[in-house]
């Protein structure tokens, strides 16, 4: 199983500030996603990215978010003003295809004070 | 009920014995996905299974698919203490994302 890896494990930040998630890409993977899942309910999805460019969205990913895949380096998702309802795990995922297995990284515990 | 719910919404059982989990959706499909997690942990991709399959063999898991049912289960023979997690679902309807079930938690006493 390929190993997708998200950095940082934990992060705390206030309200109102801008973070930036990130995940260590896979070179043979072509399709990126964002989920979340806030404590205690279902897995959301947020966002595919494809060829550098966002593919789907759902309504949770508002102008407050942002993908992207600077220099095919790491892929990263941005929220420039968190909220408290933005606590929540976020996954980032990997697929080879947009239709085959998805592989999930560990996720980031984003924590909004 | 949504697209991607399991039920039962918990299940305790013994090692040794079998679990069967059950993920109902409502829209058409691609492939159908299960995964499982660990608590406060990251999803762990068990076995795909697409809409033109009705059964597929990973180990001790068996899935099976009705398309006709919309419906599909996770069988997990000869359980384990480590099998102790939630057990979620994702359908796969073509627009390249996963909808996820609620999730099932399953508990493995010893």
């Amino acid at each position: 199983e390929p190993e997708v890896t998200q950095t940082p494990s934990h992060q705390v930040t206030q309200m109102g500030q801008e973070v930036i998630l990130r995940c260590v890409p896979i070179s043979n993977h072509l399709y990126f996603y964002w989920y979340r899942q806030i404590l205690g309910q279902k897995v959301e999805f947020l966002v595919s990215f494809y060829n550098n460019e966002i593919s789907e969205k759902s309504e949770i990913f508002d102008d407050q978010f942002s993908v992207e895949r600077p220099d095919g380096s790491n892929f990263t998702l941005k929220i420039r003003s968190t909220k408290l309802e933005d606590s929540a795990m976020y996954f980032c995922a990997r697929s080879r295809t947009g239709d085959t297995e998805a592989f999930f990284g560990q996720g980031t515990r984003l924590t909004v004070v | 009920s949504q697209q991607g719910e399991e039920d039962p919404q918990a299940l305790s059982i013994q090692e040794g014995e079998n679990a069967t989990m059950n993920c109902s959706y409502k829209t058409s499909i691609n492939n159908l996905q299960w995964y499982r997690q660990n608590s406060g942990r990251g999803l762990v991709h068990l076995i795909l299974i697409r809409s033109n399959e009705r059964e597929k063999h990973s180990g001790r898991l068996r899935v099976t698919l009705d398309t006709s049912k919309k419906s599909s289960s996770l069988l997990i023979t000869a359980s384990r203490a480590a099998d102790t997690a939630s057990y979620f679902c994702a359908t796969d309807t073509g627009f390249q994302k996963l909808v996820f079930g609620t999730g099932t938690r399953l508990l493995v006493s010893p």
